[in-house]
C-alpha cells in the first residue's frame, strides 16, 4: 500500500519558471518532511513541518502542510538549474515510523 | 563533523553470492534505518534499529536479507544467495533519536550489482 502518492512522478519545465508538486494521503501524518536527492547522493532534508496549515520558506521555495495534515505542497519560484533533482516527501505517524514517497523527479531545462 | 558513512560504495557480485553492505552511522545517533533505491525510483524501507534492536524489520523483502547493529553503532546488511533483482543502490541513514521530526542523514549508498 502506497501511503503517501507524490505527483507528478517526473516535471521538465524552462529555468524561470513557477512550479508545484505535491504529496498526499488518506492518513494524517503527525510530521511531514520534504527531501531533495542529486545523482549519486543521498537524499538531504530541506525542511520539516509539523503543524496543520503550517507554511515554511527557503529561499525561492515555499513548503506548505494541509489544514488536515494529510498532504503537503512545494512549490518553487524561478526555477534554476540547481533546482534539478528527485524530491521526496516523508511523513511520520504518531508511533514515529517514517514512510517515503516515490519522488517527484525534477529537471529544469537552462 | 563526519557524515554517514558506507562501504564499498559500488559491488558487482554473481547470481548466488552473497553480500554484505557496511554504514558508519553519526556518532552519537541513537536510530539507524536501511533503504533500497531501484534505478530512477523512490526509497523502499527496509530496516530500522534503534540502538542494537530492531523493532522495525517489515520492510526486509525475503529471508535472504538480514542486518545487525553492534555497539549501537556500525551496521551490517547482508544479502545471502543474491538474485538479480537485488540490484540497486542501498541506502543507510542515521538520525539522532528516531522520532519522526529528526533530519534522517544519509550516506552515498553502496551500489549493488547482481550478474
Amino acid at each position: 500500500t502506497q501511503l503517501l502518492e507524490q505527483s507528478p512522478q517526473f516535471l521538465s519545465i524552462q529555468e524561470g519558471e513557477n512550479l508545484t508538486v505535491y504529496c498526499n494521503s488518506s492518513s494524517v501524518f503527525s510530521s511531514l518532511q520534504w527531501y531533495r536527492q542529486e545523482p549519486g547522493e543521498g537524499p538531504v532534508l530541506l525542511v520539516t513541518v509539523v503543524t496543520g496549515g503550517e507554511v515554511k520558506k527557503l529561499k525561492r521555495l515555499t513548503f506548505q502542510f494541509g489544514d488536515a495534515r494529510k498532504d503537503s505542497s512545494l512549490h518553487i519560484t524561478a526555477a534554476q538549474p540547481g533546482d534539478t533533482g528527485l524530491y521526496l516527501c516523508a511523513g511520520a505517524r504518531g508511533d514515529d515510523k517514517i514512510i517515503f514517497g516515490k519522488g517527484t523527479r525534477l529537471h529544469i531545462l537552462p | 563533523g563526519a557524515g554517514v558513512s558506507q562501504s564499498p560504495s559500488n559491488k558487482v557480485t554473481e547470481k548466488g553470492k552473497d553480500v554484505e553492505l557496511r554504514c558508519d552511522p553519526i556518532s552519537g545517533h541513537t536510530a539507524l534505518y536501511w533503504y533500497r533505491q531501484s534505478l530512477g525510483q523512490g526509497l523502499e524501507f527496509l530496516i530500522y534499529f534503534q540502538g542494537n534492536s530492531a523493532p522495525d524489520k517489515s520492510g526486509l523483502p525475503s529471508d535472504r536479507f538480514s542486518a545487525e547493529r553492534t555497539g549501537g553503532s556500525v551496521s551490517t546488511l547482508t544479502i545471502q544467495r543474491t538474485q538479480q533483482e537485488d540490484s540497486a543502490v542501498y541506502l543507510c541513514a542515521s538520525s539522532r533519536s528516531g522520532r519522526g521530526t529528526d533530519t534522517q542523514y544519509f550516506g552515498p549508498g553502496t551500489r549493488l550489482t547482481v550478474l
